[in-house]
C-alpha cells in the first residue's frame, strides 16, 4: 500500500513553456501533498506544501506565480512550472501524507529546460 | 535558522556496522526521520524517532536524544544493496507536517 505516482517521469521542454507535473496517491487519501525541488548529490528541498481544496503553503524564497499548484482531490496535485528557464532544471519530488509522521514519495520528475 | 547537520560520505565494508549521524536545530521540532534514496530513485522511510531511545526495525536502528539535539541512524550486517544516501529529517506537525531534510550522507558499501 502507500504508493504515489508522478507523471511524467521525466521532461523536456523549451525556454519560456509551461510544464505540468502531476502526484497522483493511488490506494490511500492524502490529506496533504508535499512538492520537494532536488539538485544532484544535494538534499531535498521542500517548496510547498498543499491540502486539498486550499491554498498551497509556498517555502520562503519560492515564487508562487512560477510554480502553481493545484490540489484538485484528495488523491491528485499538479505543479506547473510557469515560463521554465533553465535554471529550473532539476529532479522535482512529490510525497503525500494522511495524518502520520510517515510521508510517501513519487519516483520523481526529472525537468530539463533547453 | 533551521538545519540538520549530517557527514557527506561514509564508507564501510560488506557485514560491518555504521552509525550516520545527525545533529539539529529546528524550532517546532516533533520527532526525527530518517529516509534512504538510491540515485534518481524515491525517497523511502526507514524509520521515526518521536521519544527519545533507540528505535529498531531488522538491520536498521535509530536513535533520539533531544536533550542533545542528536541522533543517529545504526545500519548492521551491511549489504551491498544499502549503498545509497541516507536523509535525516525533522518532522513539524505544527506546521502543516512537513520535513526539513538534513544535507544527506552518501554511504558506498565495499565489498
Amino acid at each position: 500500500g502507500a504508493v504515489v505516482s508522478q507523471h511524467p517521469s521525466w521532461v523536456i521542454c523549451k525556454s519560456g513553456t509551461s510544464v505540468k507535473i502531476e502526484c497522483r496517491s493511488l490506494d490511500f487519501q492524502a490529506t496533504t501533498m508535499f512538492w520537494y525541488r532536488q539538485f544532484p548529490k544535494q538534499s531535498l528541498m521542500l517548496m510547498a506544501t498543499s491540502n486539498e481544496g486550499s491554498k498551497a503553503t509556498y517555502e520562503q524564497g519560492v515564487e508562487k506565480d512560477k510554480f502553481l499548484i493545484n490540489h484538485a482531490s484528495l488523491t491528485l496535485s499538479t505543479l506547473t512550472v510557469t515560463s521554465a528557464h533553465p535554471e529550473d532544471s532539476s529532479f522535482y519530488i512529490c510525497s503525500a501524507a494522511s495524518g502520520s509522521y510517515e510521508q510517501y514519495f513519487g519516483p520523481g520528475t526529472r525537468l530539463t529546460v533547453t | 535558522g533551521q538545519s540538520l547537520e549530517q557527514p557527506s560520505e561514509v564508507t564501510a565494508v560488506e557485514g560491518a556496522i555504521v552509525q550516520i549521524n545527525c545533529t539539529y536545530q529546528t524550532s517546532g521540532f516533533y520527532g526525527l526521520s530518517w529516509y534512504q534514496q538510491h540515485d534518481g530513485g524515491a525517497p523511502t522511510f526507514l524509520s521515526y524517532n518521536g521519544l527519545d531511545g533507540l528505535e529498531e526495525t531488522g538491520r536498521f536502528s535509530s536513535f533520539l536524544s533531544r536533550s542533545d539535539s542528536y541522533g543517529y541512524l545504526l545500519l548492521q550486517e551491511l549489504q551491498m544493496k544499502d549503498s545509497a544516501s541516507y536523509f535525516c529529517a525533522s518532522t513539524h506537525p505544527n506546521q502543516g507536517g512537513k520535513l526539513i531534510f538534513g544535507q544527506g550522507t552518501e554511504l558506498s558499501v565495499k565489498p
